[in-house]
Parts: structure tokens; sequence; C-alpha cells
């Protein structure tokens, strides 16, 4: 039954590697998001779909590449991993609309060796 | 500018206390959202209680309420006697109105973590 999930869990890779993240939601919502928690745990939007169509891109670099097949759906490409990329970045979900609350996926923690 | 200011990094709070953590924020927007979220030290991010800019009654979710106070522009969470399970960080979220800018997007304050002692 699990709302929004995200796979791998864990990733670890070298520097220069590409990696993909992926996110599914199983709860009917047409908007998806993908956020970054650093070191310092805060955490900050990259990007948000609605509808498969890209809404918000917070100046992340174009390293990273989601990608929205249909609405249930939003993955995440990086090209050229960097130290700098070594996070816990997180799915989210929610209803179109700024009364809604995020449903959060588990998180993917990803460690740039 | 950051949006969302949490003051506490951290606390400590006695099993079966109530404790209040703040939050206060900035924004020109009449309508908007304010969220608290829990991450225990298993990552998950738990959605807690939300608070409407119009909303005339502060929110409540069992023993978690929301302390709304717009003219300050603050919404501090309570929660009432806290439990071992309370232990984790919490975070302020706060959800603008939807435009082109910031279509959804929640804006975080940088979370207070709280340790429940028995």
């Amino acid at each position: 039954d699990t709302a929004v999930s995200q796979t791998p869990k864990y990733l670890v890779t070298q520097m220069g590697n590409d990696k993909s993240i992926k996110c599914e939601q199983n709860l009917g919502h047409d908007t998806m998001y993908w956020y970054k928690q650093d070191s310092k745990k805060f955490l900050k939007i990259m990007f948000s779909y609605n509808n498969k169509e890209l809404i918000i891109n917070e100046t992340v670099p174009n390293r990273f590449s989601p990608k929205s097949p249909d609405k249930a759906h939003l993955n995440l490409h990086i090209n050229s991993l960097e130290l700098g990329d070594s996070a816990v970045y997180f799915c989210a979900s929610s209803r179109t609309g700024n009364l809604y609350e995020q449903f959060f996926g588990p998180g993917t923690r990803l460690t740039v060796l | 500018a950051q949006k969302i200011t949490q003051t506490q990094p951290g606390m400590f709070v006695q099993e079966k206390e109530a404790v209040t953590l703040d939050c206060t924020y900035d924004t020109s927007d009449p309508s908007y959202g304010l969220f608290w979220y829990k991450q225990p030290s298993s990552g998950e991010m738990i959605f807690l209680i939300y608070q409407g800019s119009y909303d005339q009654q502060n929110a409540t979710e069992g023993r978690y309420s929301l302390n709304f106070q717009k003219a300050r522009k603050s919404a501090n969470l309570v929660i009432s006697a806290s439990q071992l399970g309370d232990s984790a960080m919490y975070f302020c979220a706060m959800r603008e109105v939807m435009t082109t800018d910031s279509w959804g997007k929640l804006q975080f304050g940088a979370g207070t973590q709280v340790v429940v002692t028995p």
C-alpha cells in the first residue's frame, strides 16, 4: 500500500558516473516533486511537474534531468556525478493547489565517492 | 531571503511534557499554507499538520496542534504529552499561492531536533 515509492533507497557510485532514481506514486496526484536534503538536513525543491509538464526548475545544474513518463512517475537522471551531489533525494506528490499536503517517498541516499 | 525561520536548532523534553516548536514565516501573499513535517532518524518525511492562511481556527491533529498567529506570522507546533517516539527532526514549511514562480513548492525551515528523554 506504499503511497510514494522510490528506488533505489541507497546509491553509492563513483564520480563521473550517470545514475537514475525512480519515483512512483499511487495516490492519483497530478503534481510531483524532487527535493534535495543536504548534509545539514536542509530541504530544497529541485523540480516540480504537473500533469507531466515541468513547472519548477530551481536553477539545478543541467546534469540533472527529470522525466515524467506519466502522472504517476517522475524519475531523476543525473549525469557526470560530482562529490557535491551526495545528499538524500526525496520524491513527493500532491494534489494541485497550495492547500494540499505533499506526501514524500522514503528518500534515496546518494553517495558519490 | 529565508522565508521560514526555525530558531531552535535542538531541544530536550521530558516524556509526558508538552513542547512548543517555533516557526515564523515571511510572505506577502494573502493565500498560503503552513505545514509541519516530522523526520525520524529512519529518514522518512511524515506530514503532521496543516494550517491555511484563511483558517479561523488553529489546526489540531491528535497530540499535535498549531498555534497560528497571523499578525505575527508565526505557526508554532505544540506537541502535547511527549512520547519517546516523538524524538525526531521537525520541519516547518510554507506553500505560497500558486503562480508560475512558486507552483506548489514547499519552502522549508532549517528544522528543530527534538529529543524526548524518559
